[in-house]
């Protein structure tokens, strides 16, 4: 399965401190994309990284792309309480449909 | 989450009900998706759309049925409600000409009893 893993499943910070998300997958990608989700809501693309790209910024958040290792991270500074939601990482292959991780539960404590 | 827009928000309903989840989108997309997701878990896609008069099933399979007569709207469909459909739906759209991610709806969640 082309389905990517986030590491840890659930995360619980203090407000003011930064978290680290993990995201491996298995094939070759095109692209990969981080969400958020807010309980019981939709998801909300936060950032794409392309395959040839290494590292992004936007905002408070930075990601990493490690093609070799297959592998991407998702860095949150200064947390917030409104932080606190579930991360998804999403791996597309060309004109192929997203493939969604299984998550990571993020609780930023005030 | 704005310009993608699922209703109801919440469902609850007997079995054996036929039931429909609306989904429009206004960004005339060509993509659209329906995922279902339990509470705190991943996402599975069931239908997906590349165009009118395009439908597939997803990698789970689901007992529902999608339509895509008009670009804008992307109905789910449920013959014959049963508790094992109690879930979030989830409806998305992406636009294949700029690969720039999907933009999802707020979700519908069911519950049949």
């Amino acid at each position: 399965s082309q389905q990517g893993e986030e590491d840890p499943q659930a995360l619980s910070i203090q407000e003011g401190e930064n978290a680290t998300m993990n995201c491996s997958y298995k094939t070759s990608i095109n692209n990969l994309q981080w969400y958020r989700q807010n309980s019981g809501r939709g998801l909300v693309h936060l950032i794409l990284i392309r395959s040839n790209e290494r590292e992004k910024h936007s905002g408070r958040l930075r990601v990493t792309l490690d093609t070799s290792k297959k592998s991407s991270s998702l860095l949150i500074t200064a947390s917030r309480a409104a932080d606190t939601a579930s991360y998804f990482c999403a791996t597309g292959r060309g004109a192929n449909n997203l493939f969604f991780g299984t998550g990571t539960r993020l609780t930023v404590i005030p | 989450e704005a310009d993608i827009y699922q209703t109801p928000r919440y469902l609850v309903i007997g079995t054996g009900k036929k039931i429909t989840l609306e989904c429009s989108q206004t960004m005339g997309h060509d993509k659209m998706y329906w995922y279902q997701q339990d509470p705190g878990m991943e996402l599975h896609l069931i239908h997906y759309s590349y165009g009118v008069n395009s439908t597939e099933k997803g990698d789970l399979s689901s007992e529902s049925t999608v339509s895509r007569i008009r670009t804008e709207h992307f109905p789910l469909t449920l013959e014959s409600a049963r508790p094992s459909h109690t879930s979030q739906y989830l409806c998305a759209s992406s636009d294949s000409d700029r690969n720039d991610g999907y933009t999802f709806g707020s979700g519908t969640r069911l519950t049949v009893v």
